[in-house]
Formats: structure tokens, C-alpha cells, sequence
């Protein structure tokens, strides 16, 4: 089993540009994760879902939007890039609720300049 | 509010040395306490779950206990390889998400 992967490990946008951070898991897991991990504020929540089909915002969700069209991958886009979301961005999923052990991907390093 | 805090910040232990790393929280109703491991560049790894007061649990030189307020991961004689940053997480009061602190770094020189 690959666990959860992350694609791409790295990337460089300019300001105003998008792009899609895909994530999959191959644990059956019903629960997935967004989250942005930056220096002197831990791990934040963007986005979770629940299930295949839905999604839910999580504490610091602006500029991002996400879709879990089927159950294994969950995508997170930036529309229009902005230097503030300069991060290392984590997924995450667990079997049938947050309070399960959530199993982390290895991020994805995003400079936007 | 739901809150998770680590102390300290960051840790330097020689080899061998022993010591405590904490995790206090505020959530109501506790639903499970999480210890992750995460090494520089990588995603966090699942290191113990607690979810009573008493409860314990070790693997290797890690042990963790939780009490009603706070969690201890005890650190037993560490090497160089047990540096990392280490995170503990609660879930909030709705059930919907981990709440993670901002971890400890830990560096063990030899």
C-alpha cells in the first residue's frame, strides 16, 4: 500500500496564477484532509471531506476551493495565487471520522512569488 | 475555544539524557489525544493514541501518558535519530477535524 500520496512534491507559481494539488489515498478511507503547515503556526485545516461528493470547509479555507469527485482523490485548488499562500500543504486522511488517526501524505512545497 | 499547546517550543538533550515534552488542552469531552512524529521535509507520522485519563503508551524510548488537562510524551535515554519535531492534535468539540498544537522540535546531540 502507497498510503496517501501527493502530487507535485514542489512547485513555483507567480502571483495570480492557479493550480491543482492532487491527493490520493489507497486506504478506503471515507474522511480527507487539507491542511497548510507554516513556520510558528502548526498544522491549519483548509478543507476536509467526508465522503465522495461532499466537502466542507475547514479554519482558514479562503482562496482555496476542493472536490472529491471519487472517494480515492481529493484536490485542492488555488484559482488565483497569491504570495500568502506560500506554504507546505498537507493531506491527510482517516477511515470513517476525525476522530479516527488521520494518515498524512508527504506535502507538497508551494512558493508563489 | 478549543486549544492545544505544546512546551516547550524546541529541546536540546544529549544522548542519553531523559526528559518530557508536554501538551495541554482546553477541548471539552475528549475524544482521543494524537502524538505524530514529523521529520524535516515529510508529512507527519502516527506515533499514539490515548483517550482516558491514566492511560499509557510506549514504543521503543517514546512513552506517552494523558491526564484530564494535559499529555507527556516521556523520552527515555534518546539518540540522534529521536530528533524531530513532535506534534500532538485533539479533535474539536464538533467531531469534524484535529486540532494540533505547534509542536516541539527536539534535537538530541551525541
Amino acid at each position: 500500500n502507497a498510503g496517501v500520496t501527493q502530487t507535485p512534491k514542489f512547485r513555483v507559481l507567480k502571483t495570480g496564477q492557479s493550480m491543482t494539488l492532487l491527493c490520493a489515498q489507497d486506504m478506503n478511507h471515507e474522511y480527507m484532509y487539507w491542511y497548510r503547515q507554516d513556520p510558528g503556526m502548526g498544522l491549519r485545516l483548509i478543507h476536509y471531506s467526508v465522503g465522495e461528493g461532499t466537502t466542507a470547509k475547514g479554519e482558514v479555507p479562503d482562496g482555496y476551493n476542493v472536490s472529491r469527485l471519487k472517494k480515492q482523490n481529493f484536490l485542492l485548488g488555488l484559482e488565483s495565487a497569491a504570495p500568502s499562500q506560500t506554504s507546505v500543504y498537507f493531506c491527510a486522511s482517516s477511515y470513517d471520522r476525525a476522530t479516527d488517526t488521520q494518515y498524512f501524505g508527504p506535502g507538497t512545497r508551494l512558493t508563489v512569488l | 475555544e478549543d486549544q492545544v499547546t505544546q512546551s516547550p517550543e524546541a529541546l536540546r538533550l544529549q544522548e542519553g539524557e531523559s526528559s518530557s515534552l508536554n501538551c495541554s488542552y482546553t477541548v471539552s469531552g475528549l475524544r482521543g489525544l494524537f502524538w505524530y512524529r514529523q521529520d524535516p521535509g515529510k508529512g507527519p507520522e502516527f506515533l499514539f493514541t490515548l483517550y482516558s485519563a491514566g492511560e499509557e503508551k510506549e514504543k521503543e524510548r517514546l512513552k506517552a501518558t494523558l491526564t484530564k488537562k494535559e499529555s507527556f510524551l516521556h523520552i527515555t535515554a534518546p539518540k540522534p535519530e529521536d530528533s524531530a519535531t513532535y506534534l500532538c492534535a485533539v479533535p474539536n468539540q464538533a467531531g469534524t477535524a484535529l486540532i494540533f498544537g505547534k509542536g516541539t522540535t527536539l534535537s538530541v546531540s551525541s
